[in-house]
């Protein structure tokens, strides 16, 4: 089964909120309110930073945001930060798949 | 401090085997299923296997099924990944995380991930 679908690149200024989309199906992202969301920095693990479409795991800041509308989830960074220029990936529960879908990864640029 | 790390990565022929480890520390390891989760060389993450806290449900993606066995022993907190059979595509570095919620990998997530280890496979 395809993974999810993210866009490879996003960007903002400092200050300002930028969202990333991760697109599914309905046997996945609609179907479910499973959606997570990873930060990467180059050369690290992985971070869980939303689980189950919007909550966020102690310690992540309120910064971040998650959403989700039919088959489409959604990551918003507000008050882009220096730190925020990282790798992100989506991650869904599928009811086809046995183990769930990765999104391919944007990577968040702050200029 | 919770902490996984893990190790047996290293260069292999095709068609060769590795087993790789990860030793975890700071939970309680039976409670929560782990996984191992994959990312080749400048490619995004891929899900390889997850396997319960009691170790008796264990799932698998497609690429690996037949060729990859993940087993845990909750008596020593480790981790395992035994993999034959392999092939230039499983070139990655292969990540051992931990469920955020317990046994319930696939839905809630995994928030303690290690550095990885790198398996090479090229002849």
């Amino acid at each position: 089964q395809s993974a999810l679908t993210q866009p490879p690149s996003a960007s903002g200024s400092p200050g300002q909120s930028v969202t990333i989309s991760c697109t599914g199906t309905s046997s996945d992202v609609g179907g479910y309110n499973y959606v997570s969301w990873y930060q990467q920095h180059p050369g690290k693990a992985p971070k869980l930073m939303i689980y189950e479409v919007s909550k966020r795991p102690s310690g992540v800041p309120d910064r971040f945001s998650g959403s989700k509308s039919g088959n489409t989830a959604s990551l918003t960074v507000s008050g882009l930060q220096a730190e925020d220029e990282a790798d992100y990936y989506c991650c869904s529960y599928s009811g086809s798949n046995n183990l769930g879908l990765f999104g391919g990864g944007t990577k968040l640029t702050v200029l | 401090e919770v902490q996984l790390l893990e190790s047996g990565g290293g260069l292999v022929q095709p068609g060769g085997s590795l087993r790789l480890s990860c030793a975890a520390s700071g939970f309680t390891f039976s409670t929560y299923s782990m996984a191992w989760v994959r990312q080749a060389p400048g490619k995004g993450l891929e899900w390889v296997s997850v396997i319960s806290g009691g170790g008796d449900i264990t799932q698998y993606a497609d690429s690996v099924k037949g060729r990859f066995t993940i087993s845990r022993d909750n008596s020593k907190n480790s981790l395992y990944l035994q993999m034959n059979s392999l092939r230039g595509e499983d070139t990655a570095l292969y990540f051992c995380a931990k469920a955020f919620v317990v046994n319930a990998i696939r839905r809630y997530g995994m928030d303690v991930w290690g550095q990885g280890t790198t398996v090479t496979v090229s002849s």
